[in-house]
């Protein structure tokens, strides 16, 4: 069962336009992590959030932690055919069994 | 590059039978986790060992077990296959105080027929 939910599932837009897509949970974690795969890749980590309400910026990628650490978003500025790829969203669970939990993804093409 | 490498890349397996999958994990780091990638889906964890123990696990069946070696590589063993097992399988490695820090390696490719 998918703990974490991802919106949109698809996205298809053209060279130098903005978009978001987002990352939800019922239940507050304690970290979440990004990352972008690419075909016939693994994922690669792009930042991991860990304080409500925390932004971080990288080049044109802007990762934003909800207050209530229940949701996450991940904006892109000027968006380049590079930025094509799944994002996934990733979260932790603590106590005696460990587990890690990732949303299905959005995948994104960006049309040159 | 993340350091991490797994063995074999493609793998043709028919039902029924049993597969071994190898990673090699970064430098440095003691905890591996596997995962199982469906077409078109996020992975799903199957589970991590850290410092050669099951550290926690899945909801996937006792036909996938594992091992990790004092070199902190590792195997996930998959018995009687299903054809439901096809799918890519996922080796990521993380340091000693940051096991939700993944470095991933490519992935296998298996098959099941």
């Amino acid at each position: 069962t998918q703990l974490l939910e991802q919106s949109p599932q698809f996205l298809s837009i053209q060279e130098g336009e903005n978009l978001t897509v987002y990352c939800n949970s019922s239940s507050v974690f304690s970290s979440l992590q990004w990352y972008r795969q690419e075909p016939g890749e693994g994922p690669v980590l792009l930042v991991t959030v860990v304080t409500g309400g925390e932004v971080k910026k990288l080049k044109r990628l802007t990762f934003q932690f909800g207050d209530a650490r229940k949701d996450s978003s991940l904006h892109i500025t000027a968006a380049q055919p590079g930025d094509t790829g799944l994002y996934l969203c990733q979260r932790g669970s603590g106590g005696s069994n460990y587990k890690l939990t990732f949303g299905k993804g959005t995948l994104l093409t960006v049309n040159p | 590059e993340t350091g991490v490498t797994q063995s074999p890349t493609h793998l043709i397996k028919t039902r029924g039978q049993q597969v071994t999958l190898r990673c090699s994990s970064q430098s440095g780091h003691n905890t591996v986790s596997w995962y199982q990638q469906a077409l078109g889906q996020g992975p799903q964890f199957i589970f991590q060992y850290y410092r050669e123990e099951e550290n926690g696990r899945g909801n996937f069946p006792p036909r996938f077990s594992g091992l990790q070696f004092p070199n902190y590589s590792s195997e996930l063993n998959v018995n009687a296959l299903e054809l439901d097992d096809s799918a890519l399988y996922l080796c990521a490695s993380s340091p000693e105080l940051a096991k939700n820090i993944q470095y991933f390696g490519a992935g296998t490719r298996l098959s099941v027929l």
